[in-house]
């Protein structure tokens, strides 16, 4: 999984808890990225950075928010989760300058169950 | 409103048989299409991709075929095996931009020994 880590890779927590997903690199790639990935849906994107402390909003990034302090941790908050953030969450990397390409690399997933 | 557009959600296919997934997008801003393959319970990865300036490309068993008056491309995976049953999903994405990436809602096939 091209050096990408996540952690948990799965959890169960009560609606109403706050709840942070990491995610670690060892690439040295400059933009991350979190996804959602839900039935039907495919991958959503959450919330990604393009440098340590610069991050920017996805498409449903309401209800979450991210850090990246370092350039290997990306970190997702769930801040009050709700049941309808049951999913899998991916964390992904890329860096354009490698290889001329802008292939974005996946980590394992963790698997989030909020009842 | 979903930027890439992938069909067929479920693809059946015998062993040997010939497998075809078609995508297609609006925002002719798109110039990098990748596709990514997906095994339960890992992370996506990618599979094989074309830039807009080729018509064609071919890895192995594995070929895209993109049409850009149509703004559509699809992957055609050759001699199907069991070992290809996974999620398939296109995508889309506007180069030097980090964050122009949108993928389509996935393709579940399998190959049926």
């Amino acid at each position: 999984d091209a050096g990408i880590t996540q952690s948990p890779r799965h959890k169960v927590t009560e609606t109403g808890t706050p709840v942070t997903l990491r995610c670690h690199q060892t690439e040295n790639h400059r933009y991350m990225y979190w996804y959602r990935q839900d039935p039907g849906h495919g991958l959503r994107l959450i919330h990604y950075s393009y440098g340590v402390k610069d991050t920017d909003k996805g498409e449903v990034s309401d209800g979450y928010s991210v850090s990246r302090s370092k350039t290997e941790d990306f970190l997702l908050t769930l801040e009050s989760a709700t049941s309808s953030q049951t999913s899998v969450y991916f964390c992904a990397i890329m860096d354009p300058t490698v290889a001329a390409q802008e292939t974005q690399y996946f980590g394992p997933g963790t698997r989030l169950l909020v009842l | 409103q979903q930027q890439v557009k992938q069909s067929p959600q479920s693809l059946i296919v015998q062993k040997g048989g010939i497998s075809i997934i078609n995508c297609a997008y609006e925002n002719t801003a798109f110039d990098y299409f990748p596709w990514y393959q997906q095994f339960p319970g890992k992370g996506p990865a990618l599979l094989i991709a074309i830039r807009p300036d080729v018509s064609e490309k071919k890895e192995g068993r594995f070929t895209i075929s993109f049409n850009k008056s149509a703004k559509q491309f699809s992957l055609h995976i050759m001699d199907s095996q069991p070992g290809d049953s996974a999620t398939y999903f296109c995508a889309a994405s506007i180069t030097n931009t980090g964050n122009q990436f949108y993928f389509g809602t996935g393709t579940s096939l399998t190959v049926i020994p």
